[in-house]
């Protein structure tokens, strides 16, 4: 079984400019979760998504959206990029029944200069 | 809100030493909880899980943890570390069928050979 893919793995951007960042959940998942992982910070709730309705949204700014699609992919983008938005993105699965277990990727690293 | 405080941030053991990692939580209601694990290099995996019943829940590679409801409590341990155990771990909870898992700050490991 195919685990959580995401895409891309790495990305330079500069300040100002948009980026869009794609995940593939495991075959069956529905459920998908972003988190922001900074050194120190741990892991920040970005949003969740199910059946493609947002269902939580963490305490980000306007500029960092998501959407998932019919098939369970799910995109976010962050607009307006700042220095402070250089972090690993991950993206998680999940399905019902597991009591929120999240299945993770490696994570897009994006970097903002 | 929902919290999650890991009290080491950085820990130094040498092997066969015995390891503690503190975790409490902030909410009220019923809640499920679990500690991931991130290897160097590699993605988020779950090392354990709490949903219910037995409050002393055994995981992978050894670990072991306790949830103690009256302390908001889930402290991971492991009688004797080894090299490879060298990570990042991170407590996390999930209201019982709510849908935004919330992360520690993590606790870096290093287990010197």
């Amino acid at each position: 079984k195919a685990g959580v893919t995401q895409t891309p793995r790495y990305l330079i951007k500069t300040r100002g400019q948009q980026v869009t960042l794609s995940c593939s959940p495991i075959s069956g998942h529905r459920s998908v979760s972003w988190y922001q992982q900074t050194p120190g910070q741990g892991l920040q709730f970005l949003f969740e998504y199910f059946s493609e309705t947002q269902r939580n949204k963490g305490n980000f700014p306007g500029r960092f959206s998501g959407r998932q699609f019919s098939n369970s992919r799910s995109e976010m983008n962050v607009s307006t990029l700042e220095l402070g938005d250089s972090a690993l993105y991950l993206c998680a699965s999940s399905s019902p029944g597991v009591g929120g277990e999240l299945f993770f990727g490696e994570g897009s690293r994006l970097t903002v200069l | 809100a929902q919290s999650v405080s890991q009290h080491n941030h950085h820990v130094i053991l040498s092997e066969a030493a015995s390891l503690e990692l503190g975790c409490n939580y902030s909410y009220g209601g019923t809640v499920n909880l679990f500690w991931y694990v991130q290897y160097p290099g590699q993605h988020l995996q779950l090392l354990l899980k709490y949903f219910s019943g037995d409050p002393l829940v055994k995981g992978i590679k050894g670990f072991e943890a306790e949830f103690i409801k009256s302390k908001f409590s889930f402290n991971l341990r492991k009688p004797s570390v080894q090299w490879s155990d060298t990570a990042e771990y991170f407590c996390a909870v999930i209201s019982t069928g709510g849908f935004k898992t919330i992360f520690g700050a993590g606790t870096r490991l290093f287990v010197k050979a």
